[in-house]
């Protein structure tokens, strides 16, 4: 079961859209799309999922493409408190979270 | 809620002594995770329960590992003896059924010495 891929790092300037791409080309048809954050010296949070369509809630959105091989999770105005580690996951049963190495997003002023 | 509490938040301890993490899930949430998090490994599932029950232990690493959860709201990890690779942190996590969102805990950071 490959894990997805995530760019190590990325920066973003405060107030700016932070976008955060993932690769899941292996990816099944029952298998649901999860990222979740670690800010430092905290527990991972979660942060939106979805399985096919495009998804948004009060934290973030996130982007499927049509063949559902990869997507982007989007802060829309990034903050300070917005740096941290993201992850994305694929998982079918969701219990099974395998977290990756994530990308390390940084904010800057 | 107060969310998912993990107790205590620092532990340090010599080779060789028991160490006993404790986490309280959120009220209600049927299933109940333990992770490692290690620089080497990153976040690795160690156990998770449904009704208190274990359902996976594949990922314990070894015999000196055990998880216990004698009722809903309370749940144990107990390394004995314990020894300086199990530095870590230990987070905790609950989800409301199978599949569903996990809330974690604050953590607790293990240091071995």
């Amino acid at each position: 079961d490959a894990k997805t891929t995530q760019p190590p790092s990325m920066d973003c300037a405060e107030g700016r859209a932070a976008n955060l791409p993932c690769n899941h080309s292996t990816i099944s048809g029952n298998e649901y799309v999860y990222w979740y954050r670690q800010i430092h010296s905290q527990g991972p949070q979660y942060i939106i999922h979805g399985l096919k369509n495009n998804e948004t809630n009060e934290m973030a959105s996130l982007i499927i493409t049509e063949d559902r091989k990869s997507s982007t999770l989007i802060l829309p105005h990034a903050t300070l408190r917005d740096t941290a580690v993201y992850y994305c996951i694929k998982t079918n049963s969701g219990y099974a979270l395998n977290f990756g190495k994530g990308t390390s997003l940084l904010v800057t002023p | 809620d107060a969310g998912v509490i993990q107790s205590p938040r620092h532990e340090v301890t010599e080779m060789g002594q028991e160490v006993t993490l404790r986490c309280k899930p959120i009220s209600g949430h049927d299933y109940l995770f333990w992770y490692r998090q290690t620089m080497m490994r990153g976040l690795e599932l160690l156990i998770y329960f449904n009704n208190n029950v274990p359902i996976d232990d594949s990922g314990m690493p070894e015999d000196r590992f055990s998880a216990k959860m004698p009722n809903a709201s309370f749940s144990t990890l107990k390394i004995q003896p314990s020894e300086p690779r199990d530095s870590a942190v230990y987070f905790c996590a609950s989800s409301l059924e199978r599949g569903d969102i996990q809330y974690f805990g604050a953590g607790t950071r293990l240091s071995v010495l």
